[in-house]
């Protein structure tokens, strides 16, 4: 079956916009994840979804950023305000299960952000 | 907090060569460690994942080790080829967490033909 889609691949946006993106994640993956790549930086975990459980969102770096995703279907990321720290490669992946230690995580190819 | 670090960040070898990339941590305290290859608008694909219980595994041309209580992890890439060129991530899973993942800043390798 297909992988983790992710759209747009690229958005560029003017400092100040609001953008929306988008994860499709595996079918029958229960588990998404959101992480920003900043430049020459690792991938930093911003949020969790884990089927219909509270999601985990410590990683989240301000009140401008937020995330929803319905059932086990669909998330998306959104960014109020943008700033252009906010530019990076925005990637999110999904597992089976998200517990246990033993599952792998599967990314999509990720939405790269440019913000102006 | 756990911290990632690879060295080297780049590394450029010739066609043929056997190759060693590192992953160190700082947390033993870890579920498992994971070396993702990530290619230019194509997400990270996972290469091999080490279980906090096991030295290594093995796909191919790739050999991971894990020496845990040294907070240590190599990738060995055998006869490397121009298609290898890509950022190799190191990830490693924090006991506590169930599903983060901690990325290392990654090494860009290139292989020359």
């Amino acid at each position: 079956g297909a992988g983790v889609s992710q759209s747009p691949s690229n958005k560029v946006t003017e400092k100040g916009k609001d953008v929306e993106l988008r994860c499709d994640p595996i079918s029958g993956h229960t588990a998404l994840y959101w992480y920003r790549q900043r430049l020459g930086q690792g991938l930093e975990f911003l949020i969790y979804f884990q089927g219909n459980s509270a999601p985990d969102k410590s990683g989240l770096p301000s009140d401008r950023f937020s995330a929803e995703r319905t059932g086990e279907s669909v998330s998306t990321l959104t960014i109020q305000r943008t700033q252009q720290e906010d530019s990076a490669v925005y990637l999110c992946a999904s597992s089976p299960w998200g517990s246990g230690g033993t599952d792998t995580q599967y990314f999509g190819p990720g939405t790269r952000l440019t913000v102006l | 907090k756990q911290e990632v670090t690879q060295i080297p960040a780049a590394l450029s070898v010739p066609e043929g060569e056997n190759l060693v990339l590192n992953c160190s941590f700082t947390d033993s305290a870890i579920y498992n460690l994971q070396w993702f290859r990530q290619d230019p608008g194509k997400g990270l694909t996972s290469l091999l994942l080490i279980q906090s219980s096991q030295r290594e595994q093995t796909s191919g041309r790739l050999n991971a080790s894990l020496d845990k209580s040294s907070g240590r992890s190599t990738l060995y890439i055998a006869a490397s080829q121009p298609g290898d060129s890509a950022t190799y991530l190191c990830a490693v899973r924090p006991r506590g967490s169930n599903y983060k993942l901690t990325f290392g800043k990654g090494t860009l390798l290139t292989v020359n033909p």
